[in-house]
């Protein structure tokens, strides 16, 4: 059983358009990251949330963490195609669990 | 400065071989990690070590064995594969385990195929 479940599983979208991720949880979290990994590497962390309700924005990515420190959303702006990858959540929890991800398609 | 370096990239096992998948970092982080990772599960902790000299058991560590060799180095043994181990194996590393703002780095995964 997953300890943070992300939705949706798949998403495939054209460029220029707009998508949102979903991690959400039942467990409060003390802070909350989103990694994305590319085929063939290793996950790299592309931001950290700390307080409930917290947003941070990195360029046309907006990250936000649920007021109850239980549940995030990853939102991206005019998606491009170097915006491909798989997306993963982890809750900090004494050690980083980790969503099973959502693999993000864009075509050009 | 290379990061988390993982060998080998790849490998094909019969079932029953062992073999060991090495790990090395070279940014002084305390605690080192292995994952495996599989379709539709996301990255799932094997085994980690907070500091050197110590280990302890993540989520899935039935089958596995590691050493804390040094502060560098994090090796995942398998002592008799199973075709249930096929997967991609990512070790990462960090300063400390459980911070706040912990950041992970991760290798460039190995991919092991067991027959």
């Amino acid at each position: 059983t997953q300890l943070l479940e992300q939705s949706p599983q798949f998403l495939s979208i054209q460029e220029g358009e707009n998508l949102t991720v979903y991690c959400n949880s039942s467990s409060v979290f003390s802070s909350l990251q989103w990694y994305r990994q590319e085929p063939g590497e290793g996950p790299v962390l592309l931001v950290t949330v700390v307080t409930g309700g917290e947003v941070k924005k990195l360029k046309r990515l907006t990250f936000q963490f649920g007021d109850a420190r239980k549940d995030s959303s990853l939102h991206i702006t005019a998606a491009q195609p170097g915006d491909t990858g798989l997306y993963l959540c982890a809750g900090a929890k004494y050690k980083l669990s980790f969503g099973a991800g959502t693999t993000v398609t864009v075509r050009a | 400065n290379a990061g988390v370096t993982q060998t080998p990239k790849f490998q094909v096992l019969k079932t029953g071989q062992s073999m060991t998948l090495q790990c090395a970092q070279d940014m002084n982080h305390n605690s080192m990690y292995w994952y495996r990772q599989d379709p539709g599960m996301g990255l799932r902790l094997i085994y980690y070590s907070a500091s050197e000299g110590t280990t302890d058991k993540g989520e899935v560590p039935n089958g596995y064995n590691v050493s804390r060799l040094n502060k560098r180095e994090f090796s995942l043994r398998l002592e008799s594969a199973a075709p249930s181990q096929t997967s991609v194996y990512f070790c990462a590393s960090s300063e400390i385990t459980g911070g706040l703002r912990e950041t992970q780095y991760f290798g460039p995964g190995t991919r092991l195929l067991v027959l």
